[in-house]
């Protein structure tokens, strides 16, 4: 349907190490966005993906959508203990509304 | 500070009470969407309106009801509370496009606590 799925569900890294999260449709996806949200906040968005095969970077994160417009990922370079949080992508559904997030990826990073 | 404004920040009340949750969108977002989100789980759809009008529904319960306002704004109202309605309920607005939803603004969200 139009659920997407997100692994891993939590990450414990070492302070230097890098990390990814990663997002998957069974069905094609207009769009991708990602959100991160701090412990105790609220969730905060990052980017948006819309071409097939789009890769992004902020500073020590890139996103990628693949090819087929199905799966997406965030990937962080050298994780620092700002970068503790929840990981969340979500699915557009065209201008209707509803976007759909997938269940989030937690990371905590050890200093 | 996201420009979204949510009240009462915390509530705490009993089992089969109701209360209402306040949103104020960002200036000039048209759309606003409504989330719950209770303890390790993510972020679950419940309603979004459009200048007024209800433009797609979630896995909202029938105890739970929405409105977009003439000036925008959104209330959210939880009736026949039950132990399970305990949770974070966040508000986001956005402008959407005709491509997609956009980018979504999140408040700082409503505790709800039921005793």
């Amino acid at each position: 349907g139009q659920q997407v799925m997100q692994i891993p569900q939590y990450q414990h890294v070492q302070e230097g190490e890098d990390f990814t999260t990663y997002c998957n449709s069974s069905t094609t996806l207009s769009n991708i966005q990602w959100y991160k949200q701090r412990p105790g906040g609220h969730p905060v968005f990052l980017i948006q993906l819309v071409k097939s095969g789009e890769v992004k970077k902020q500073k020590r994160l890139t996103f990628q959508f693949g090819e087929a417009k199905k799966n997406s990922s965030l990937h962080i370079t050298a994780t620092q203990t700002t970068d503790v949080g929840t990981y969340f992508c979500a699915r557009g559904s065209g201008n209707t509304g509803k976007l759909i997030f997938g269940q989030g990826t937690t990371l905590q990073v050890k200093p | 500070d996201s420009g979204v404004t949510q009240t009462p920040k915390h509530l705490i009340t009993a089992t089969g009470q109701r209360v209402t949750l306040r949103c104020s969108p960002r200036s000039g977002d048209l759309s606003v969407y409504w989330y719950q989100q209770s303890l390790d789980q993510g972020l679950q759809f419940l309603i979004q309106y459009y200048n007024g009008e209800e433009r797609a529904k979630g896995n909202i319960l029938e105890r739970f009801s929405a409105q977009q306002f003439p000036d925008l704004h959104s209330e959210l109202n939880l009736s026949s509370l039950e132990l399970g309605d305990s949770a974070l309920y966040f508000c986001a607005s956005s402008v959407p496009t005709i491509r997609d939803t956009g980018e979504l603004f999140f408040g700082e969200g409503s505790r709800l606590t039921v005793l």
